[in-house]
């Protein structure tokens, strides 16, 4: 079946330390969604990247999707304790299937 | 931004119960809805596909006649867990969609079987 491989799988960064995660499938995806989950929560969407090459920034946050569009990356510059979650990518093969998800953890 | 209600948010049942979860997208007409289950620690793992009329198309593994899928209409779709036992224990999330529209959860309902 579909794949969306995922990581690193756990970070620890001390505040202000840049933190980036990649995902990355075996087959062309139409789009890719970035989430991000806090614990008991539900994932709250962060963007879509659609286009091949595509770069989307959101204040400190840049999503990159690769040009073949089979992989996408999230770079977060100088990270905030409020950065902590879990950011999860979800290919579009026509559903949606998520990447196992990096876990942040931002040390104060 | 888009609404999707979810409910209930919480059950805890015995054994061999069966339990139903609401789906509704409340501002926005979905023309499909996902299912998902994440357990703890885990991603989400796609569970099924929901279009409006027609029968869901559930994924690799997952027994369609222990999770059944309504999807009456535009906005709501239901799912029943059947006979649930402790292993079915999960977060169970929806997410409603429609075209090129990035998809919206629900807040997720923890299920847990005694």
């Amino acid at each position: 079946g579909q794949q969306v491989m995922q990581i690193p799988q756990y970070q620890h960064v001390q505040e202000g330390e840049d933190f980036t995660t990649y995902c990355n499938s075996s087959t062309t995806l139409s789009n890719i969604q970035w989430y991000k989950q806090r614990p008991g929560g539900h994932p709250v969407f962060l963007i879509q990247l659609v286009k091949s090459g595509e770069v989307k920034k959101q204040k400190r946050l840049t999503f990159q999707f690769g040009e073949a569009k089979k992989n996408s990356s999230l770079h977060i510059t100088a990270t905030q304790t409020t950065d902590v979650g879990t950011y999860f990518c979800a290919g579009n093969f026509n559903k949606f299937y998520f990447g196992s998800g990096t876990k942040l953890n931002v040390k104060p | 931004g888009a609404v999707v209600s979810q409910h209930p948010s919480w059950v805890i049942c015995k054994s061999g119960t069966s339990v139903k979860i609401e789906c509704r997208s409340l501002d926005f007409q979905a023309t499909t809805m996902f299912w998902y289950r994440q357990f703890p620690k885990q991603s989400l793992m796609l569970m099924a596909t929901s279009n409006e009329g027609s029968k869901a198309t559930y994924e690799q593994g997952v027994e369609k006649d222990k999770f059944l899928i309504n999807h009456a209409s535009l906005t709501l779709s239901t799912l029943t867990v059947t006979s649930a036992h402790p292993e079915d224990s999960s977060f169970y999330i929806c997410s409603a969609h429609t075209g090129n529209q990035p998809q919206h959860f629900g807040d997720g309902t923890r299920l847990s079987i005694l």
